[in-house]
């Protein structure tokens, strides 16, 4: 077990709803990034937060957003649900190595599995 | 492009024997890392093993040794002495040490290798 916890485990929502996910970094970890999986596909990297500011991003819309507190715990925000929103959302921890670097290595969270109807 | 390329959608093993997952990336930056995790059917992925770009010897944890080859770009997973426990996903993934601009942070995934391990 790697530490990193995230709630709710499942979650169904409708079109247009609004989610908010939730992620517990690992002890010691500074650094929280969210992936989000469909079903048959590796990860794709939604965002990256460092001591509470969005250090990265990747290709989503501005309807997803994030915060992370100053327990380095962390939120998934997505607006305006649509089905391909349908997904299992990572969330992954690690020290964050200052001035960037290769080596960060990312330990995952159980994920969430949302469901949008 | 693809950055990270898993060739083989699944593969079967004995009990016992060793496997070797392919996996080959694609990057221009000097500094990168390599990563191999385990994704069971529960979904948490695991992480196995890393390998840094400028690492002289192949990574080894465990039962879980990475073939590197860099000329190649090929970063290639051997599961030594298989268990029924191994079967699961296996995800090759790459970070750049200096993505640059917005993707800074980044995991690039492949799409994963299914290892089916029979008695």
């Amino acid at each position: 077990e790697t530490g990193v916890t995230q709630s709710p485990t499942h979650l169904i929502k409708t079109r247009g709803q609004q989610v908010t996910l939730r992620c517990s970094s690992q002890s010691g970890h500074n650094t929280v990034s969210w992936y989000q999986q469909a079903l048959g596909q590796g990860p794709q990297f939604i965002f990256q937060y460092y001591r509470e500011e969005e250090n990265g991003r990747g290709n989503f819309p501005p309807r997803f957003s994030g915060l992370q507190f100053p327990n380095y715990s962390s939120e998934l925000n997505v607006n305006a649900l649509e089905l391909d929103d349908s997904a299992l959302y990572l969330c992954a921890s690690s020290t964050g190595l200052a001035g960037g670097g290769s080596t960060d290595t990312q330990y995952f969270g159980p994920g969430t599995r949302l469901t949008v109807l | 492009a693809q950055k990270i390329t898993q060739t083989q959608p699944g593969m079967f093993v004995q009990e016992k024997e060793a496997v070797t997952l392919d996996c080959t990336y694609d990057t221009s930056d000097p500094s990168y890392g390599l990563f191999w995790y385990k994704q069971p059917s529960s979904g948490e992925m695991i992480f196995l093993i890393y390998q840094g770009s400028y690492d002289q010897q192949n990574a080894t944890e465990g039962r879980y040794s990475l073939n590197f080859q860099k000329a190649r770009k090929s970063a290639n997973l051997v599961i030594s002495a298989s268990q029924l426990g191994d079967s699961a996903m296996y995800f090759c993934a790459m970070r750049e040490g200096w993505a640059g601009g917005t993707s800074y942070g980044k995991l690039t995934f492949g799409q994963g290798t299914i290892l089916t391990v029979h008695p």
